[in-house]
């Protein structure tokens, strides 16, 4: 089965900085990348995913790159704000159906004020 | 609109007994997943609905898991026999029955 590896498990970056967390899968076959932050207590939320039929996708602060050869994806923040503050996690799956996620073991990003 | 619902927020138990949790996913939602995450931990795939029917039931630890969704819509999860290591937070997930899924707010397990 899927195996996803995630770096840093904590991460701690003044205000202003740019954040990098780096995720490795092992199954050639995935081909869906969501990252999810959540809050303490407070439910998983989608932030941004990207397929493999693009190496690179942005939104506003936040941009995801894929490396399919490698088979390793990464998430940045630029620009960071106290709001970014969260546990980040990664996941992966075969594209295109309902299949379950399998998830990275999560990255603590501090901001710095 | 409304997104996933589970109840109850927490739940304790003491070890050996048996319990429910309910998950009530976004309307129109046809693939309902559960969840399990423990501490410090990112969530653990448990099974996934299309519909009615499990169409994925790998991530269940063993036979005292069970989940059902009689009508395609609510999923309710059973635990018989609870264990002090089924302690965690019980997440479900809804999609359309393609790729991005929408997690619940999550039930808190804690076995005594």
């Amino acid at each position: 089965g899927e195996n996803v590896e995630q770096h840093p498990s904590t991460l701690s970056v003044q205000e202003g900085d740019s954040a990098v967390i780096k995720c490795t899968y092992s199954d050639s076959a995935s081909n869906y990348f969501p990252w999810y932050k959540q809050e303490l207590g407070k439910r998983p939320q989608l932030i941004i995913d990207i397929r493999s039929n693009v190496g690179e996708k942005k939104d506003q602060r936040i941009a995801v790159t894929l490396n399919k050869t490698a088979k390793h994806f990464s998430l940045h923040i630029t620009e960071t704000q106290p709001e970014d503050s969260a546990v980040y996690f990664c996941a992966a799956k075969e594209g295109g159906g309902a299949d379950g996620l399998t998830f990275g073991k999560g990255t603590h990003l501090i901001i710095q004020p | 609109g409304a997104g996933v619902s589970q109840t109850p927020s927490n739940k304790v138990t003491e070890k050996g007994k048996y319990v429910e949790l309910r998950c009530d996913p976004i309307s129109g939602h046809t693939a309902l997943y559960w969840y399990r995450q423990s501490l410090g931990q990112g969530p653990e795939f448990l099974i996934y609905f299309q519909g009615t029917g499990a169409a994925d039931d790998s991530g269940l630890p063993n036979d005292r898991f069970f989940a059902v969704r009689p009508e395609g819509s609510v999923s309710t999860l059973k635990i018989q026999r609870t264990e002090r290591g089924d302690s965690a937070v019980y997440l479900c997930a809804s999609s359309l029955g393609g790729d991005t899924q929408y997690f619940g707010p999550g039930t808190r397990l804690t076995v005594l």
